[in-house]
Order: structure tokens, then sequence, then C-alpha cells
């Protein structure tokens, strides 16, 4: 059963700097099937990546993802103020056929 | 404006059943592979239960397998989860979303289910 681990947990940080969220995966992941999104207070989540690397339709280009295999890696260039939110990883295709993170709150420092 | 919109959540007994809909328009929902996720109070993203745009193959998290059935009718753009046998476990707002490149980029608001006595 594959697993997907967020880190850090929390990561404080100031407008104007840059994130860097970490999404670990127990096996090899399909670069094809793996995404990104992000969720605020009382909203449902927001797809921001997909196939690892690729924009989702209307995403800002500061949100950046990369990596293969079982390390993935979603960026944040500069962070704007209505970027502070919970970001999640998430595979489709092993087993279980859907997983998600544990999400990484970026807050304000 | 593609849009999905979810209904049937509600307070119910442990052991109780009920049944989520999801509405959908703005899209061709019958060439699209659909998904619920759920999230607990103050908790992550689950997944759920998934179903292809024939409808004829569905997945489940062992979670809720042999008790939620997800299922779909093409013909009135609607999503269908029903639950049987509930638990306190399963309280979470629960999402319908659209499946796409196997990401979720369209998200219903969520209908919240509350299982107590």
């Amino acid at each position: 059963e594959i697993v997907l681990t967020q880190s850090p947990g929390t990561l404080s940080l100031s407008p104007g700097e840059r994130a860097t969220l970490s999404c670990r995966a127990s096996q090899s992941v399909s670069s094809s099937y793996l995404a990104w999104y992000q969720q605020k207070p009382g909203q449902a989540p927001r797809l921001l990546i997909y196939s690892a690397s690729s924009r989702a339709t209307g995403i800002p280009d500061r949100f950046s993802g990369s990596g293969s295999g079982t390390d993935f890696t979603l960026t944040i260039s500069r962070l704007e103020p209505e970027d502070f939110a919970v970001y999640y990883c998430q595979q489709y295709g092993s087993s279980p056929l859907l997983t998600f993170g544990g999400g990484t709150k970026v807050e304000i420092k | 404006e593609v849009q999905l919109l979810e209904s049937g959540g509600g307070l119910v007994q442990p052991g109780g059943s009920l049944r989520l809909s999801c509405a959908a328009s703005g899209f061709t929902f019958s060439s699209s592979g659909m998904t619920w996720v759920r999230q607990a109070p103050g908790k992550g993203l689950e997944w759920v239960s998934v179903i292809v745009s024939g409808g004829l193959t569905t997945h489940y998290a062992d979670a809720v397998k042999g008790r939620f059935t997800i299922s779909r009718d093409n013909s009135k753009n609607m999503l269908y989860l029903q639950m049987n046998s509930l638990r306190a476990e399963d309280t979470a707002v629960y999402y319908c979303a659209r499946v796409s490149r196997g990401a979720m980029d369209v998200w219903g608001q969520g209908t919240t289910l509350t299982v107590s006595s």
C-alpha cells in the first residue's frame, strides 16, 4: 500500500519568500499521476499541479511542481498573501487507487 | 460554468444509511470519471470512491468497502454515494470531484455528514 508523506507539517514564512514543500512516496509513483492541491479554511480543495509539473488552468506561474519516482516538490517562488493555506499531494494508480498526503500548512511568520 | 453541487448530508445515527447526490453541469458528465473525497473535522483529505465514465468500473477505499456504493446516472448528470452501516468515523465533509488525468480538477462545495446518536 502506497503512503504519501508530506514535509514539513507546517512551514512558517513571510510574504515574498520562497516555499518548498515535499511529498515522498513509499513506492514509486507515476509522474503522470501526481497532483498538488491548495485548500483554504472552509473551502474545497483547488487543483494546482497535475502530472507532477503541469499547472492547472488559471494557476499563477509562481507555483511549480517537480520530481519523479518517490520524491516530488511543490515550489511557490514568491509567497503572496493569498497563498497561505494547506497543500496536499495526491497520487493515482497505485494501490490504493488514490491517496492523499497528510498536508503541509503554510502559515504567515 | 463548470459546476458540481452536492446534497443529501445530515445527521444520522450509527448503523444508519444515507445517500449523497452530486449534480454536475457545464461539462460532458458522461465522459468524465468521478470521485468522492471526504474530510473529517480538522483532518486531511481522504479518498472514498471512484467511478469511471460509463459507470461499469468502481473502486473503494478499504475504510468504506462493503458499506458504500458509488453510482451515476449519466442521463441526469448525477453522481451518488449510498452509505450504509454508518459509523462515527464516517463523520466528514463529503466532496464530489471530476477526475481528469489522475487528478481532481473540479470540486463541489461539499456536504456534511454527521454520524452520532
